[in-house]
């Protein structure tokens, strides 16, 4: 059992907007602004889409966003398209590692 | 540019052992905690270890504790991972990763554990 608790599967038609949550504790997701989301094609590695919470790194699409209220992490992908279906997951610092979600399978 | 370039996976039998490194650069790797990161076939992804900037904290999962040994060389920009006593279930995608902000990751290196 993961960590943090992520949907198993979301689901949405190209266009729309989908948002999947990652729930932790006080201890990782609720007391630090270090939250993370990965998206994850087959036989690749992660790709870092959000840090610190809602940081989006340079070259990904601002149709990614997130946010964090209390131990509960959100991304949401707006404008659904084709090439978004993957795995994602949400990390979360903590005082001395850092723990996963489970992983999100996203249909579009 | 941020590098982390993972080698020394392949396949060893239970029992077996097997040293993996990574090689960092493109940035001050002497400051930064570093980790291990593991995903096994079909699975999710799992932290399998830690080692702060001086090496002073060094922590573990539990289904590593006492058979995996961190270790790191500031002076190779390297990090390390000695793995005894391998199972099978340790067969995996290992990347060492940096959760600095931002976050960097290597490509991984397989490790397959198999008779």
């Amino acid at each position: 059992q993961s960590a943090l608790t992520q949907p198993a599967s979301v689901s949405g038609s190209l266009g729309q907007s989908i948002t999947i949550s990652c729930t932790g504790t006080g201890s990782d997701v609720g007391g630090y602004n270090y939250v993370s989301w990965y998206q994850q094609h087959p036989g690749k590695a992660p790709k870092l889409m959000i840090y610190d919470v809602d940081k989006r790194p340079s070259g990904v699409s601002s149709r990614f966003s997130a946010s964090k209220s209390g131990n509960t992490a959100s991304l949401t992908i707006s404008g659904l398209q084709a090439e978004d279906e993957a795995d994602y997951y949400c990390t979360s610092y903590t005082s001395s590692n850092v723990v996963f979600g489970g992983g999100t399978e996203v249909t579009v | 540019e941020v590098q982390l370039v993972e080698s020394g996976g392949g396949l060893v039998k239970p029992g077996g052992s097997l040293r993996l490194s990574c090689a960092a650069s493109g940035f001050t790797f002497s400051s930064y905690s570093m980790n291990w990161v593991r995903q096994a076939p079909g699975k999710g992804l799992e932290w399998v270890s830690s080692i702060t900037s001086s090496s002073t904290y060094i922590y573990y999962s539990d289904s590593v504790k006492g058979r995996f040994t961190i270790s790191r060389d500031n002076a190779k920009n390297s990090l390390y991972l000695q793995m005894n006593s391998l199972r099978a279930e340790d067969t995996a995608v290992y990347y060492c990763a940096s959760f600095a902000s931002p976050p960097q990751w290597g490509q991984g290196t397989l490790v397959t554990v198999s008779s």
